[in-house]
C-alpha cells in the first residue's frame, strides 16, 4: 500500500506569492492534518480535517488555509508568502476524525517550501 | 497550546538504554501522549503511545505518571541506527496539537 504522499517535494517562492501544497492520505484514512516544521525546531500544527471538516486550528494567520476533498486528498494554501514561511511541510493521515492525539500518525515526506 | 519540553540533545553508545523525559503542561485529561522519531529529510514515524502507567512495545517503552505531567520514552539497548530526533506529542486543553522541540539522540559505536 502506498503511504502518504505529498506534491511538489521541493519547490521556490518568492515573497508576496501564493502556494497550494497537495496531499493523499493512506487508503482508508479519512483525517488529514498538516504541520510546519521550520529547520531544527518540531512541527506545529497547522489544519485538521475529517470528513472534509476542519477539526483543529493551530495558531497560523488567515493566510493559511486548506481544505479536504470527497477522496480525503488535501490541499494547504498559503497566501502573501514571507521569508518566515520557509519550511518543511507536513502532511499526515489517521483513522481517527481528532481533534486528538488517539492513534498513530502516518507521515508524508514533506513539502519543502523556500520563499526568497 | 500543550506546552511541551525536552531536552535538547542526549548522547548514548550503542547497547545503553536512552531514557527521554517529556514535560507537558495544559494537556486534555482524556487523550493520548504519543512519540514519534524523525531522521533527516524524512517525516516523523510513530515508536509508541499511551495514556497512564507504563506501555512497551518492541522498539520503546513508555511511562506517565499519574499526574501526567510528564512522559518518559526508554529505548533500550540503541543501535548506531537509533540516531535521530525525537519528539513527544500532545494534545492541548485547547484541543490543539502540540510538539515539543525534539531531543537530538546520538548514538556512538
Amino acid at each position: 500500500d502506498a503511504g502518504v504522499t505529498q506534491s511538489p517535494t521541493h519547490l521556490i517562492k518568492t515573497r508576496g506569492q501564493h502556494v497550494t501544497l497537495r496531499c493523499s492520505p493512506i487508503s482508508g484514512h479519512k483525517s488529514v492534518s498538516w504541520y510546519q516544521q521550520v529547520l531544527g525546531q518540531g512541527p506545529q500544527f497547522i489544519f485538521q480535517y475529517y470528513e472534509k471538516e476542519e477539526r483543529g486550528r493551530g495558531n497560523f494567520p488567515d493566510r493559511f488555509s486548506a481544505r479536504q476533498f470527497p477522496n480525503y486528498s488535501s490541499e494547504l494554501n498559503v497566501n502573501a508568502l514571507l521569508l518566515g514561511d520557509s519550511a518543511l511541510y507536513l502532511c499526515a493521515s489517521s483513522f481517527f476524525q481528532g481533534p486528538s492525539n488517539t492513534g498513530e500518525l502516518f507521515f508524508g515526506e514533506g513539502s519543502r517550501l523556500t520563499v526568497l | 497550546l500543550a506546552k511541551t519540553t525536552q531536552p535538547i540533545s542526549m548522547d548514548s553508545y550503542e547497547g545503553q538504554e536512552v531514557n527521554i523525559t517529556c514535560s507537558h503542561n495544559n494537556i486534555a485529561t482524556n487523550d493520548y501522549i504519543t512519540w514519534y522519531q524523525q531522521f533527516p529529510s524524512q517525516g516523523p514515524r510513530f515508536i509508541i503511545q499511551g495514556y497512564k502507567t507504563k506501555v512497551t512495545n518492541e522498539v520503546a517503552s513508555l511511562f506517565i505518571p499519574a499526574d501526567r505531567k510528564s512522559s518518559t520514552l526508554s529505548l533500550p539497548r540503541v543501535s548506531l541506527s537509533d540516531t535521530a530526533v525525537y519528539y513527544c506529542l500532545a494534545l492541548g486543553v485547547d484541543y490543539k496539537l502540540s510538539f515539543g522541540a525534539g531531543t537530538t539522540v546520538t548514538v556512538r559505536a
